[in-house]
Formats: structure tokens, C-alpha cells, sequence
């Protein structure tokens, strides 16, 4: 069965770092790209980044270029999004998921781990 | 705002069937296929069709998807009060090299 959990949320003020991390299990991880979505209170999903299955290639949405990284380690099944220079709007619930079909088609997802920003 | 554009909000009676549509342009729905998220109140969200029409399993029939051209819609028969939830479509836009949602439709069952 496929899970994908994620971890590393909590509080941070305004212009700090933090790093989020998804451990996935279920399925042969390094064969699927994987995604960031968040959703901040109250509203809709907003995409975050891709990554595909080695590594090399990477996409990020415009407000989160430059300020966010996405990784992952195949040895480890796990994918991180490494946060910095943070603002009171990237409050939000991030989602890890796997990318499962064309199109971006986001077959399973995690969770959730909660992010605020606080100033 | 959202490139993909959804109604706010749909609704009808139990065992009616609602239609929720997602409007784009060629660079996405118009040239890629479309997925569509339920998500229920304070859960992540769930596919629910992907590239465009198909179901994943586990995904009842009651659930269709179809596009044309830079639309799609999300069909759903014989509504029960477990349907109210919020609907998302998504694709990729290949000109913004982006992924997109659309604003999300909040779906009430009466």
C-alpha cells in the first residue's frame, strides 16, 4: 500500500528557514516524480514544485523560485523542500504526492504538515 | 485568481447529478489531460479522475470526467450527503511550465 507521510512543520517567524521532509514506502519511489502542494487556510491547492525521478530535473511555481528547493534521496524513498526567507503568506498545509500520470495527474497524497509564518 | 476557472459553488438534492466544470485555454486543458481532487472537509485531497475520464480503482462510476477542447467537466450521479466536498481540477500548462488548480468548487448536497 502506498503512503507518503510528511514531517518537519511548526511555527517559524517571518524571513526564517525551515525544511519539510516525505518519506514514501509502498512502491519502487525512484520510477515516479514527485510533487509539493500547499493550501493555505481557507483556500484553494497551490502548486509548489516538481521534481522528477534522479533528481536533475526541477519546476517551481514563480512565487516560491528562489526561495524554496525541492530534493529527494532514492535511498532514502524520501522527498524534502527545503523553505527559506519565509513570509506570512506561505502559511499553509504542504502536501507531498506522487506524480502516478500524465499531465501531473497526482495519484496519492500525503497528509499534510502545517507551516506558519508568524512576524 | 486561477488560471483554470471553476464555479465557487454547485448544489443539489440527494440522487440528482451535478456537473462542475473547469474552463482553461490551449496551453493547458486545451493540450493536456485533466484530473480532478475531491477533497473532504479537513483531509487531503483525493483523485478522483484522471487523464480526463479515467477512474482510478475504488472510484465509483457515479463519478465521470469528459473534455473539449480547453474545458473539462466533472459529472457526479446519485449525490449522497458523503459527496459535499470541495472539487479541484488540475494539469500542467506547457507554456508557464507550471502545474495548475483550478479555484476549487464547493459542492453541497441539499
Amino acid at each position: 500500500e502506498v503512503h507518503l507521510v510528511e514531517s518537519g512543520g511548526g511555527s517559524v517567524q517571518r524571513g526564517g528557514s525551515l525544511s519539510l521532509s516525505c518519506a514514501a514506502s509502498g512502491f519502487p519511489f525512484s520510477n515516479f516524480w514527485m510533487t509539493w502542494v500547499r493550501q493555505a487556510p481557507g483556500r484553494g491547492l497551490e502548486w509548489v514544485a516538481n521534481i522528477n525521478q534522479d533528481g536533475s530535473g526541477k519546476y517551481y511555481a514563480d512565487s516560491m523560485k528562489g526561495r524554496f528547493t525541492i530534493s529527494r534521496d532514492n535511498a532514502k524513498n524520501s522527498v524534502y523542500l527545503h523553505m527559506s526567507s519565509l513570509r506570512a503568506e506561505d502559511t499553509a498545509v504542504y502536501y507531498c504526492a506522487r506524480i502516478g500520470y500524465k499531465s501531473c495527474g497526482l495519484d496519492y497524497w500525503g497528509q499534510g504538515t502545517l507551516v506558519t509564518v508568524s512576524s | 485568481q486561477s488560471v483554470l476557472t471553476q464555479p465557487p459553488s454547485v448544489s443539489a438534492a440527494p440522487g440528482q447529478k451535478v456537473t462542475i466544470s473547469c474552463s482553461g485555454s490551449s496551453s493547458n486543458i486545451g493540450n493536456n489531460d485533466v484530473s480532478w481532487y475531491q477533497q473532504l472537509p479537513g483531509t487531503a485531497p483525493k483523485l478522483l479522475i484522471y487523464e480526463s475520464s479515467e477512474r482510478p480503482s475504488g472510484i465509483p462510476d457515479r463519478f465521470s470526467g469528459s473534455k473539449s477542447g480547453t474545458s473539462a467537466t466533472l459529472g457526479i450521479t446519485g449525490l449522497q450527503t458523503g459527496d459535499e466536498a470541495d472539487y479541484y481540477c488540475g494539469t500542467w500548462d506547457s507554456s508557464l511550465t507550471t502545474v495548475l488548480f483550478g479555484g476549487g468548487t464547493k459542492l453541497t448536497v441539499l
